[in-house]
């Protein structure tokens, strides 16, 4: 089983749509969750944390639910410019934060 | 205020040929993790060195691949013998102390083997 598993899409929408991505993590010992943006032939770039209280930022709401070990990140309103692929990322801690991907889930956003 | 710099940026080799590959964390980063992405993988994390130290190196392969960060100059990836199967993209980020988040990520080095 993979310590991280996404969906790996492609998941293609209208603009203006609104996208749900899923994510599960299998280490309980978990302790920092994030969401990044990879574009093709890019570096990974950081998109926002996750926490369990949930947090959004503008059209971006990401949440964890640590008793089912599950990550999710919500994209309302979507634009052209999102096409993209979404990196569920996970941190172990061992006194420093390795971190674990998932594959990643693909997102093409069309006119 | 240069972000992680990678070089090259491509990098080709043939089979049996060494590969290095060169990090240079932020300024005032002394943390260096190496990752791997396969094509159509998720990135792999292979290394985490502090200056002079090796850290945690689990996920390096056991033959063949080694890493170094020296006092002075950037961290190094080193690939003797190349085989096809190290073709990938090589990522480097880095941190401000063990703890930090988040890894600021470089370019890559995308690495062919012919």
């Amino acid at each position: 089983r993979k310590e991280v598993e996404q969906d790996p899409g492609p998941f293609n929408v209208p603009e203006g749509a609104t996208v749900a991505f899923n994510c599960t993590y299998s280490n309980s010992a978990s302790q920092s969750f994030f969401w990044y943006r990879q574009d093709c032939r890019k570096e990974p770039k950081l998109l926002m944390s996750v926490y369990s209280s949930g947090n959004e930022d503008g059209r971006f709401t990401a949440q964890l639910n640590r008793a089912s070990q599950y990550i999710s990140l919500l994209i309302r309103d979507s634009k052209l410019s999102d096409s993209a692929t979404y990196l569920c990322v996970v941190a172990v801690s061992g006194g420093y934060n390795k971190l674990i991907f998932g594959a990643g889930t693909r997102l093409a956003v069309h006119p | 205020n240069a972000g992680v710099m990678q070089n090259p940026r491509h990098l080709v080799r043939r089979r049996g040929q060494e590969a290095r590959l060169r990090c240079s964390p932020m300024k005032g980063h002394s943390h260096v993790y190496w990752y791997r992405q396969l094509p159509e993988e998720g990135l792999k994390f292979m290394v985490y060195l502090q200056k002079e130290n090796i850290i945690d190196e689990s996920g390096m392969p056991k033959e063949r691949f080694s890493a170094e960060f020296p006092k002075e100059g950037p961290s190094i990836l080193r690939i003797q013998q190349v085989v096809r199967g190290d073709s990938a993209a090589y990522f480097c980020a880095s941190s401000e102390d063990r703890g930090s988040q988040p890894q600021h990520f470089g370019d890559g080095t995308r690495l062919s083997i012919l």
